[in-house]
């Protein structure tokens, strides 16, 4: 199993301020995964981050909107930028492990926009 | 192509009772389906998986069942417990690079609730 810290666990910010979530991993995975989960709804992935390059993203994210950071094999960051309320979401960071590539989620970073 | 729908949106059972949720996709290249339970606060966890060769896989209490005719897979709870009171997400994927199932497309959930 892999361990997933993320860092905030809760925000609130401002319309139009950024905030970047991190992604801690107890042991070195290739890919990345960052998907968003909007109040009572489903989870939706947002794009897939592998190291040493640019992150993959899904149809309805871009990276302006969404940049991506993957320095090394254990950690990631994902900013939103210039926040609406309609970013209010529960961000979660997954990787795969184990014999049968299940996907790991963080507890979620919960952010509130004003 | 896409998409999984999951139904229903809600379900209350007792305890002792069996809980059967269903999900149903489109597309016929997915080629791993699991189900995720999450509960309030935390991330979802994997509950069990299964994969289109087999038409059943049982752990415990849960069973899936894959009729890929009909592109439809369900999640069945028997002897629901109250803390199995949680939102079950169904999701479907394929392969990336051959390897890797963590582009996952979920259904919408589904909030179990079991009475004692």
């Amino acid at each position: 199993s892999a361990v997933i810290s993320q860092k905030p666990s809760r925000d609130i910010c401002q319309r139009g301020t950024s905030l970047t979530i991190q992604c801690q991993v107890d042991s070195q995975v290739t890919m990345m995964f960052w998907y968003r989960q909007q109040p009572g709804q489903s989870l939706t992935l947002i794009a897939t981050a592998n190291q040493g390059s640019e992150a993959t993203y899904e149809s309805g994210f871009v990276i302006d909107k969404f940049p991506i950071s993957r320095p090394n094999l254990t950690f990631s960051t994902l900013t939103v930028s210039n926040m609406s309320p309609e970013d209010s979401s529960i961000y979660l960071c997954s990787v795969e492990g184990g014999t049968t590539g299940e996907l790991f989620f963080g507890e979620g970073s919960r952010l509130t926009v004003l | 192509q896409q998409q999984v729908k999951q139904s229903p949106q809600s379900l209350i059972v007792q305890k002792g009772g069996i809980s059967i949720i269903n999900c149903a996709y489109e597309n016929t290249a997915f080629d791993y389906f699991p189900w995720y339970q999450q509960f309030p606060g935390k991330g979802p966890a994997l509950l069990i998986a299964i994969r289109p060769d087999v038409s059943e896989k049982k752990e415990g209490r849960f069973t899936i069942s894959f009729n890929k005719s009909a592109k439809q897979f369900s999640l069945h709870i028997m002897d629901s417990q109250p803390g199995d009171s949680a939102t079950y997400f169904c999701a479907a994927s394929l392969a990336i690079g051959g390897t890797s199932y963590g582009k996952l497309t979920f259904g919408q959930g589904t909030i179990l609730t079991v009475h004692p």
